[in-house]
């Protein structure tokens, strides 16, 4: 199947700074890839779909000021949780869409962990 | 909007017992896909199920999708430490919609 990386795969950062997470879809390309987030225990929750060349869509509730998604290339996400804090603290995963005749597949990335001091 | 719920939330298992994980959906979904994310792991992919009332076979895992769509079940037979993980089931309500994951069940099987 094609492959999804993330990078990196965990960060410890203090309250405050930013943080910037990679996906990249390496033998495919993907006009639309998918942000999620996981706490412990907890089932993936999509944060916000994103398309190449356009903004991301989130979902109800995400604050999009906070998550920053740029799509710039067909192969590349990136999410940046800006001043993040404590609460921001879960595991982001990133899946990538691949079109394909009789439809399409989603294959996710390792995921990132993410911790705020 | 939509909501998929899995039933039980966890379960605790001797090896060599069976487990089954049931998956409903609100709403009429077009396809339906079974993920496994094991304990700090990513979900990985499984299988994906598409028309009413399918039945699919991995060794010891049986994948059903419902007469209506809207639930499914994964059935694993004589379960080993191996399975141990928590299952998601993901639908979508179009092929062309987002993928609404499940609440997960937890497996956890001991010797």
């Amino acid at each position: 199947g094609a492959v999804v990386s993330q990078h990196p795969s965990w960060v410890i950062c203090k309250s405050g700074t930013s943080v910037k997470i990679e996906c990249r879809s390496l033998d495919f390309q993907a006009t639309t890839m998918f942000w999620y987030r996981q706490f412990p225990k907890q089932s993936l929750m999509l944060m916000a779909t994103s398309n190449e060349g356009s903004k991301a869509t989130y979902e109800q509730g995400v604050e999009k000021d906070k998550f920053l998604i740029n799509h710039a290339s067909l192969t590349l996400s990136t999410l940046t949780v800006t001043s993040a804090h404590p609460e921001d603290s879960s595991f982001y995963i990133c899946s990538a869409r691949e079109r394909r005749e009789g439809g399409d597949e989603q294959f996710f990335g390792p995921g990132t962990r993410l911790t705020v001091l | 909007g939509q909501q998929v719920m899995q039933i039980p939330q966890y379960q605790h298992v001797q090896e060599g017992e069976d487990f089954t994980t049931y998956c409903n959906s609100s709403t009429t979904l077009s396809n339906i896909q079974w993920y496994k994310q094991r304990p700090g792991g990513h979900p990985v992919f499984l299988i994906q199920l598409v028309k009413s009332g399918e039945v699919k076979k991995q060794k010891r895992l049986t994948f059903q999708f419902g007469e209506a769509k809207k639930n499914s079940s994964l059935h694993i037979t004589a379960t080993q430490t191996t399975d141990v993980g928590t299952y998601f089931c993901a639908g979508r309500k179009s092929t062309a919609s987002k993928l609404t994951f499940g609440t997960g069940t937890r497996l956890q099987v001991t010797l």
